[in-house]
This record gives C-alpha cells, structure tokens and sequence, in this order.
C-alpha cells in the first residue's frame, strides 16, 4: 500500500487567497483526521471521520475552515481566506478502528 | 493546565547513555497511551503503546503510573539514530479514535 498521500507537499499563498489541501487515506481505513502542527502548539486535531462523517470538529479554529470527505478515498481541508497565523504543517492520518494512525508526509503551508 | 505536557528539551546525551521523557496528562480517565517519534520534517510514527503493566520493546521501556497521571519513554544504549522528537499522545476519552499529542520532547545524541 502506498500510505496516506497529501497533496501539495508544499504550498505559498497570499493572504486572503482559498487553499485546498488533499488527503487519500489508506484503502480499508475507516477513520480519517487533520491535524496542524506548529512550533508553539504542536499537534492539533482539527477534525475526524469516521466512514466519511464528520464526527468531532471541534478542533476546526474558525468558520474559514471546512473539510470535507466524500468518498473513502478522499477528504479536502479547505481554508477561504487563508491568512497568516494559518501557517504549520497540515497532516493527514488514517487508521482502523483502535488502531495506530497512519501519518501522510504533510503539507507545508505558508501564508504571507 | 494542558491535556498533556511534556518537556520541550532538547536532551543532548553521549551516544549509549541511557535517557528518559516523562509525560504529565490531565485527564483521570483517559484509557490509551503511546509514544509517537518524529524526525525532522517528516510525519510521526508509532514507537509504542504504553500498557498498564509496562512494557519493553528492545531498547526502549515504557511505563504508566495511573496515580500520578504520568507516562515515561526510556531509552537505554541510546543511538545517533534515536535522535528525533518524541511525542507523548493520550486518548482522553477512552473510546473512539481521537488522539491527543504532546508538543513533544527533544532528544539529540551525540558522538
């Protein structure tokens, strides 16, 4: 299997501008997660699904994130509009039920 | 108080010493414990799972002090390839799959 693949592995955008970021978790993995990591904060649970509903997005800081799962293979963390404190790195994970997550390599965003 | 507190280090140490992380959580009645390593840039990964009674996996031992709300990572013959971040993670609920992580504890060694 391939792991869990997130795209862009980097992206630079301007305050203000919507930034897509993608997920494909692994097949067979019944939940799925987002996570931001930042230096001060580290790791930080936006949202999680679980047979592609949303389940706890308590997480999500403001109404300028959404995400979305519409199939098995595929969520979407969308941030309109994205400013600068949105900067870290956006991990996706995945897992079976009571199992390890699996991590994808993250995507790199920056805000200027 | 955070859910889960670790010291930031960084811990240098000479290669082969013996190290150890402890991990405060606030939560009495949170059920499954781990400890994640992350190198630099790149994604977490399970290093292991933190059982009530211990548990040892090679050169690494972790254990679960309930009463005190702590979990502990001990290194012993540390390596230059231990260096990472290691990141302490608790389900505080006790069901489900949702995580919480530390910010993580520095360990650099050292020739």
């Amino acid at each position: 299997d391939a792991g869990v693949i997130q795209s862009p592995r980097h992206e630079v955008t301007e305050m203000g501008q919507e930034v897509t970021l993608r997920c494909k978790p692994i097949s067979g993995h019944d939940y799925l997660f987002w996570y931001r990591q930042t230096m001060m904060r580290g790791l930080e649970l936006l949202i999680y699904f679980n047979n592609n509903v949303p389940i706890d997005d308590s997480g999500m800081p403001e109404d300028r994130f959404s995400a979305k799962m519409p199939n098995a293979s595929f969520s979407t963390l969308k941030i309109q509009p994205s400013e600068p404190r949105d900067s870290a790195v956006y991990f996706c994970a995945s897992s079976l039920p009571f199992e390890k997550l699996f991590f994808g390599s993250g995507t790199q965003l920056s805000v200027l | 108080r955070k859910e889960v507190e670790q010291d930031p280090g960084p811990f240098n140490v000479p290669e082969g010493a013996t190290v150890a992380f402890n991990c405060t959580y606030s939560n009495s009645a949170s059920q499954s414990f781990f400890w994640y390593r992350q190198d630099c840039r790149k994604e977490p990964k399970l290093l292991m799972s933190v059982y009530s009674s211990g548990n040892e996996d090679g050169r690494f031992t972790a254990q679960l002090n309930r009463a005190s709300q702590y979990i502990s990572l001990l290194i012993r013959d540390s390596k230059l390839s231990d260096s990472a971040t290691y990141l302490c993670v608790v389900n505080p609920t006790g069901g489900g799959n949702k995580l919480t992580f530390g910010t993580g504890t520095q360990l650099k060694v050292e020739l």
